[in-house]
């Protein structure tokens, strides 16, 4: 597609419940990277793939985040059992090379209640 | 472990004057540098990158940024600020000699542009 497309654009849930959040990344683009932003703050990597490995995931904070990109193209983060300090925007962005930008989403607000 | 300070948690300068938004940053090998900008409820968006080559890097809208080795820094500077240029802006760099190949992001400058 022309830009970094994410679904959905804002997400309600019951604490406890589960969410899967999509990126759709530029076609052609190698990596792609999840960050989480809180208000205020700039954005804190997650994980990121280059094709459909997942090259690093240090940034998940516990094991009920995932993430996976199984053909190399769209990724999903899951996030299991959601507490309402996961509340924030999730942000999506790829790159098409090692030294050119990151193009992001407009990001998924994810509120849990 | 690479890493960006932004100092400023907020800048404001009259519409008209020049403005620089400050970014120093830490990374074991060369860095590769970034300026974003975030508008109210939008993604952020590239400004401009240094990879290589010449210090002072232009980019979009006006905005340019000078990479300096030695003080480790990648400051945003434009010569007559508009009051349209108000918004969150974030510095990144990438450690350029292999290993990770992730961003790491500032916190953020707020910039406000007074009429």
């Amino acid at each position: 597609g022309a830009g970094v497309s994410q679904s959905p654009r804002y997400k309600v849930t019951k604490r406890g419940q589960d969410v899967a959040l999509r990126c759709d990344p530029i076609s052609g683009h190698v990596s792609l990277y999840w960050y989480r932003q809180a208000l205020g703050q700039g954005p804190e990597f997650l994980t990121y793939f280059n094709y459909e490995a997942q090259q690093d995931k240090s940034g998940l904070p516990n094991d009920r985040f995932s993430a996976e990109r199984p053909e190399g193209s769209i990724s999903t983060l899951t996030i299991q059992r959601t507490e309402q300090r996961d509340s924030a925007m999730y942000r999506c962005a790829s790159t098409g090379g090692a030294n050119t930008e990151a193009f992001f989403g407009q990001g998924t607000r994810l509120t849990v209640v | 472990a690479q890493s960006v300070a932004q100092p400023e948690d907020q800048v404001n300068v009259a519409e008209g004057n020049p403005l620089t938004v400050k970014c120093t940053y830490s990374v074991s090998g060369n860095p590769y540098l970034f300026w974003y900008v975030q508008y109210p409820n939008r993604g952020l968006q590239f400004l401009l990158k240094y990879i290589t080559g010449d210090n002072l890097v232009k980019g979009s809208y006006g905005f340019e940024a000078e990479f300096n080795k030695s003080q480790t820094s990648f400051h945003l500077k434009k010569p007559s600020a508009l009051v349209s240029d108000s918004a969150l802006y974030f510095c990144a760099v990438r450690d350029a000699s292999g290993g990770s190949y992730i961003p790491t992001f500032g916190r953020g400058t707020s910039l406000i542009v007074h009429p």
